[in-house]
């Protein structure tokens, strides 16, 4: 089973900093079955991005999202103040088997 | 519009079972994969499984295995799922999703969660 590893734990920034989250994987994995989410406090989960890179529908383009093999990222461009939240990669392993990361707090500083 | 709406908190005791039960409307229900996950209190999300709502095939993580049950009622276009054995650690947030098939091109195909129920909120207190 892949293990994904997010870091750091909480990421303390101003709005309108660049916010840069860490996803790494126990082994290497396809690049179209990493994906990102944010939540928010009370909230069910918001898939932002798919296939390692690619948007979903409405999501703003400060986000974006890269990397291949073991190591991915989540890049926040310019955060504005209703992106501070917490922020999980997920993976889809063979027969759909899905693993999360542990998650990334993005605060207020 | 897509909806996924789950039914009311729960209250069990030790040992009992619990069954959540998820709604959808606004999409082909049967065209879809819906996926399970829960959130103990202030923690990660963990998956359980999904049911493949054509079907009716599952697939289970290895820790639930022999605990929960899931089944979906193409009728009422409601899926559901049912832990039993519960135990004081699986207080959580449960939620249904939708899992969606992003095709990219070149017969590769991306899957996510685009779609959220609100959540079930199941406590296990004696």
């Amino acid at each position: 089973e892949i293990v994904l590893t997010q870091s750091p734990g909480t990421l303390s920034l101003s709005p309108g900093e660049r916010a840069t989250l860490s996803c790494r994987a126990s082994q290497g994995i396809i690049n179209s079955y990493l994906a990102w989410y944010q939540q928010k406090p009370g909230q069910a989960p918001r898939l932002l991005i798919y296939g390692t890179s690619r948007r979903a529908p409405g999501i703003p383009d400060r986000f974006s999202g890269s990397g291949s093999g073991t190591d991915f990222t989540l890049t926040i461009s310019r955060l504005e103040p209703e992106d501070f939240a917490v922020f999980f990669c997920q993976h889809f392993g063979s027969s759909r088997a899905v693993t999360f990361g542990g998650g990334t707090k993005v605060e207020i500083k | 519009q897509v909806q996924l709406v789950q039914s009311g908190a729960e209250v069990k005791k030790p040992g009992a079972s619990v069954k959540v039960s998820c709604k959808a409307s606004g999409y082909t229900f049967t065209d879809y994969y819906l996926q399970w996950v829960r959130q103990a209190p202030g923690q990660g999300l963990e998956w359980i499984g999904w049911i493949n709502c054509k079907n009716g095939i599952t697939k289970y993580a290895q820790r639930f295995q022999g605990r929960v049950t899931m089944t979906r009622d193409t009728s009422i276009n409601t899926a559901s799922m049912e832990l039993t054995r519960v135990r004081s650690d699986d207080t959580a947030m449960y939620y249904c999703a939708r899992e969606e098939d992003f095709y990219l091109g070149g017969g590769t195909f991306s899957f996510a969660f685009d779609r959220w129920g609100q959540g079930t909120l199941v406590t296990v207190s004696s």
